[in-house]
């Protein structure tokens, strides 16, 4: 069974358009996470979530938002894309603040 | 700032050859975590690091902390060609729900 899953795992779009990645994990986790990594592989938190407290990273644009419809889920919805958000994105969960368990990763490329 | 250095940042070995990654951060922490990522693959957690002291092995790699000196190490004994990945220690920020600075990732590279 996989513990953290991620759709699509590849997306490729066109600038300006409005997209979203979705995140499921089934370990019973209460706190989830969205990473980007670079294309020198550099991996940056964007937002962490739990039940009770969103943060987000200040260098995050607000065209990046996330979205929990419940503690399994936290999707990234982000509107007008630019090419600078290629990437691959990677959500992770962990309980409290225990190890964190990273998803297969979202590729995005922005033409 | 939490900032987190590795070195170095590329490596290349010979199978059977020992070898140590570096990983420096900026703040104290409550802890320290490696990860290896296979190309094109997710991250794969290795260790979690809790307390000044600690050691732990799994198979040919050893990782430590030292909290006074803000150091870790990732130890590679007797390396062989399976071990060929990318390698990243991340250290949490305290009071931020766990969230994670990465070091850039040592990439390892063992050669027969």
């Amino acid at each position: 069974d996989t513990a953290v899953s991620q759709t699509p795992k590849y997306l490729v779009t066109q600038m300006g358009n409005d997209k979203s990645i979705k995140c499921e994990q089934n370990l019973g986790h209460d706190t989830m996470y969205w990473y980007k990594q670079d294309s020198k592989k550099f991996l940056k938190i964007m937002f962490s979530y739990n039940n009770k407290e969103l943060i987000i990273n200040e260098t995050v644009p607000n065209r990046f938002s996330p979205k929990s419809p419940d503690k399994a889920h936290l999707n990234l919805h982000i509107n007008s894309l630019e090419l600078g958000d290629s990437a691959v994105y990677f959500c992770a969960s962990s309980y409290l603040q225990e190890t964190q368990y990273f998803g297969p990763g979202t590729r995005l490329l922005v033409l | 700032e939490l900032k987190v250095e590795q070195n170095p940042l590329f490596l290349s070995m010979q199978e059977g050859k020992n070898y140590t990654i570096y990983c420096n951060y900026s703040t104290t922490s409550d802890r320290l975590y490696w990860y290896r990522q296979d190309p094109g693959k997710s991250l794969e957690s290795l260790f979690v690091l809790l307390s000044n002291g600690a050691v732990k092995q799994e198979g040919r790699l050893m990782a430590s902390l030292d909290t006074k000196a803000r150091l870790s190490t990732l130890h590679i004994t007797a390396a062989v060609h399976d071990l060929s990945a990318t390698y990243f220690c991340a250290v949490d920020i305290k009071g931020s729900q766990g969230n994670l600075i990465f070091g850039k990732g040592t990439k390892l590279s063992v050669k027969p």
